[in-house]
């Protein structure tokens, strides 16, 4: 039960594209296209913007898009906003019908 | 509206014992799967406990043999007994629900969280 593994942090410009990577293991991310992804603002309790892999929750803007290829999934943030800066993590479902979060991405603008 | 409601956290000794509550309203708890995540401060999210609709429940390793998640259908409340508490429970304790869509393997409704603290 290892955490997926993203980078401590990721930062760019208002306007700018930015992408967050999860990487995991066959028996997880790349063994299902269970991966989603949560966004959670300082004392706040995370938020679902991405599940399924590219799904996006009715509310969630549409800059925000996932992928993922092979035991990686991605998260790219699209015209970055001020309002994007928070934290990000990923999480799948697994084959031993537990869940794995990632380690997290701070996300500066 | 789903919605959730965290209770029982606070101060606890360590190898003590707490119960955490999960109070829901909207949806119910028997046809959902519902899972309990912590966040120690500063920290990243941790998935702890997992009830299914039908009764399986699962742990993660740094909690198997101590915590016991359960649900009660008449109160449409989850729980989370916690026994054995060590420092490296401190955190806070989210009550989550599975997400809509075809799958529902995701957490798409949190609670507001409760904190455990566990010190002398």
């Amino acid at each position: 039960q290892s955490a997926l593994t993203q980078p401590a942090s990721v930062s760019g410009s208002p306007g700018q594209s930015i992408t967050i990577s999860c990487t995991g293991t066959s028996s997880d991310v790349g063994g299902y296209n269970y991966v989603s992804w949560y966004q959670q603002q300082p004392g706040k309790a995370p938020k679902v913007i991405i599940y399924e892999v590219t799904n996006r929750p009715s509310g969630v803007s549409y800059r925000f898009s996932g992928s993922k290829s092979g035991n990686t999934a991605s998260l790219t943030i699209f015209g970055l906003q001020a309002e994007d800066e928070a934290d990000y993590y990923c999480s799948s479902y697994t084959t031993s019908s537990t869940f794995v979060f990632g380690t997290g991405t701070k996300v500066t603008v | 509206e789903v919605q959730l409601v965290e209770s029982g956290g606070g101060l606890v000794q360590p190898g003590g014992s707490l119960r955490l509550s999960c109070a829901a309203s909207g949806f119910t708890v028997s046809i959902n799967y519902m899972s309990w995540v912590r966040q120690a401060a500063g920290k990243g999210l941790e998935w702890v406990s997992v009830i299914y609709s039908g009764g399986r429940t699962y742990y993660a390793d740094s909690v198997k043999g101590r915590f016991t998640i359960s649900r009660d259908n008449s109160k449409n409340t989850v729980y989370l007994q916690m026994s054995s508490l060590r420092g490296d429970d401190t955190a806070v304790y989210y009550c989550a629900r599975e997400g809509l869509g075809s799958s529902g393997y995701y957490h798409g409704y949190w609670g507001q969280g409760t904190l455990v603290t566990v010190s002398s």
